[in-house]
């Protein structure tokens, strides 16, 4: 597609259930990242994909947080046992390779009640 | 921690007057700096760049500044507008070091007056 596409743009859910998010790349860029945005804080960092190599899962805050990225494309991020802390804004970016030239998507709005 | 700071939360400004938005950061090993432009309800949007061989990088309306021995960086915005109204993010990286991974601020919200 044209840009960075992020699916379900809201999603509310109960404290404790699990949730999928998805993020579609531009075709043809090899990184892919996931970032949140919680209220009042900046961009914080979740994991990062680059071509076939290991994913940098650096940033992911506990063992909830787990992501994939299925045939170099679309990635998908899993919360597990979401929790009131995980609402956020859950935004995806790629880029050709390396930080310069990265596209956002619009982003995933996760509520846990 | 942070590593990039953004310390004015909020700036307010009138159309046609220069924006100076400011970062800080404190790892030395960042070399390659961002400034992004995200509007409610959408992803952020690259706005300018610059390398840490420069001070200075222009785009229209839009200048960064590279102090490298203070770890500061500013964006000018002149002249002002009020499509320009969107909240800023800073971010830098460490490509020498392999690091593709840009750390952010927390952001500054920029309102331009009519």
């Amino acid at each position: 597609g044209a840009g960075v596409s992020q699916s379900p743009s809201n999603k509310v859910t109960e404290k404790g259930k699990d949730v999928e998010l998805r993020c579609d790349p531009i075709s043809g860029h090899t990184a892919l990242y996931w970032y949140r945005q919680s209220l009042g804080q900046g961009l914080e960092f979740l994991i990062y994909f680059q071509g076939n190599s290991a994913p940098d899962k650096s940033g992911l805050p506990s063992d909830r947080f787990s992501a994939e990225r299925t045939g170099g494309s679309v990635s998908t991020l899993t919360i597990q046992r979401t929790q009131q802390e995980d609402s956020a804004v859950y935004l995806c970016a790629s880029s050709e390779g390396g930080a310069r030239g990265y596209t956002f998507g619009s982003g995933t709005r996760l509520t846990v009640v | 921690d942070q590593q990039v700071k953004q310390n004015s939360p909020s700036l307010s400004v009138q159309e046609g007057r220069i924006s100076i938005l400011n970062c800080d950061y404190t790892n030395s090993m960042f070399d390659y700096f961002l400034w992004y432009k995200k509007y409610p309800a959408e992803g952020p949007t690259f706005l300018i760049s610059i390398s840490s061989i420069k001070d200075k990088n222009e785009d229209g309306r839009f200048t960064v500044f590279l102090n490298k021995s203070a770890k500061h960086l500013s964006l000018h915005i002149v002249p002002s507008q009020p499509g320009d109204s969107a909240v800023y993010f800073c971010a830098a990286s460490a490509e020498a070091g392999g690091s593709y991974i840009p750390t952010f601020g927390r952001g500054t919200s920029l309102i331009v007056h009519p």
